[in-house]
């Protein structure tokens, strides 16, 4: 299985401020035949289920504002906010879709500081 | 426009068997490259993906939970229906279905149903 780590478990970030969250995968995720990074990041905000904010690592889903972006590639990926709202407060979870089991890092919480 | 809904009980006793259902609209699960997985969080702890089926009726499940799984489809009324035998106060889990086209990430979910182990 692919263990996916991040970092740091929690982080309060000032309004305005940039949030940046980290994300190792246990081997590369990366698909050599298109170049792409099968990385998935997800907010999960209270009593809600996630929601699909970036994929290959760092295409916005639709909808998703530009203060977020994902970069990285191989094994090494991090999500950053890059001006924190305060509805941005919510559980992130990174995910590797690169191959089955799927799976997901353990969340990194973003509040308010 | 796409929705994915679980339904099934909320309470099950330890050791009796678990069956969800997830009815979906605005995608058919004969198109090619189409899939529904099962993904659960227990309270307070991250997410744990569970099981898949595709189109083709291809299905994958978590290595670890695999003796206790079976995932099934019935196309005809969009369904996808995931038994979990032998459940226990561990198990105690959001269970939520989700939307995935082969490749991609799980783009669409489900609002999830609670489901308590306990006697």
């Amino acid at each position: 299985d692919i263990v996916m780590t991040q970092s740091p478990d929690s982080l309060a970030v000032s309004l305005g401020e940039r949030a940046t969250i980290n994300c190792k995968s246990s081997q590369s995720v990366l698909y050599s035949s298109n170049n792409k990074n099968y990385l998935a990041w997800y907010q999960q905000k209270p009593g809600q289920p996630p929601k699909l904010l970036i994929y290959w690592a760092s295409t916005r889903e639709s909808g998703v504002p530009d203060r977020f972006s994902g970069s990285g590639s191989g094994t090494d990926f991090t999500l950053t906010i890059s001006s924190l709202q305060a509805e941005d407060v919510a559980v992130y979870y990174c995910q590797q879709c690169y191959t089955t089991p799927l799976t997901f890092g353990g969340g990194t919480k973003v509040e308010i500081k | 426009q796409i929705t994915l809904k679980e339904s099934g009980p909320t309470l099950v006793k330890p050791t009796q068997t678990l069956t969800l259902t997830c009815t979906f609209s605005g995608f058919s699960l004969s198109t090619s490259g189409v899939g529904v997985g099962w993904i659960r969080q227990p309270p307070g702890k991250a997410l744990e993906w569970l099981a898949l089926i595709y189109w083709d009726d291809d299905k994958n499940y978590s290595p670890s939970l695999k003796s206790r799984l079976t995932i099934t489809k019935d196309t005809s009324k969009n369904q996808v229906v995931l038994t979990m035998t032998n459940m226990d106060p561990v198990d105690t889990a959001t269970y939520y279905c989700a939307h995935r086209r082969a490749g991609q990430p799980l783009d669409y979910w489900g609002q999830g149903t609670l489901v308590t182990v306990s006697s």
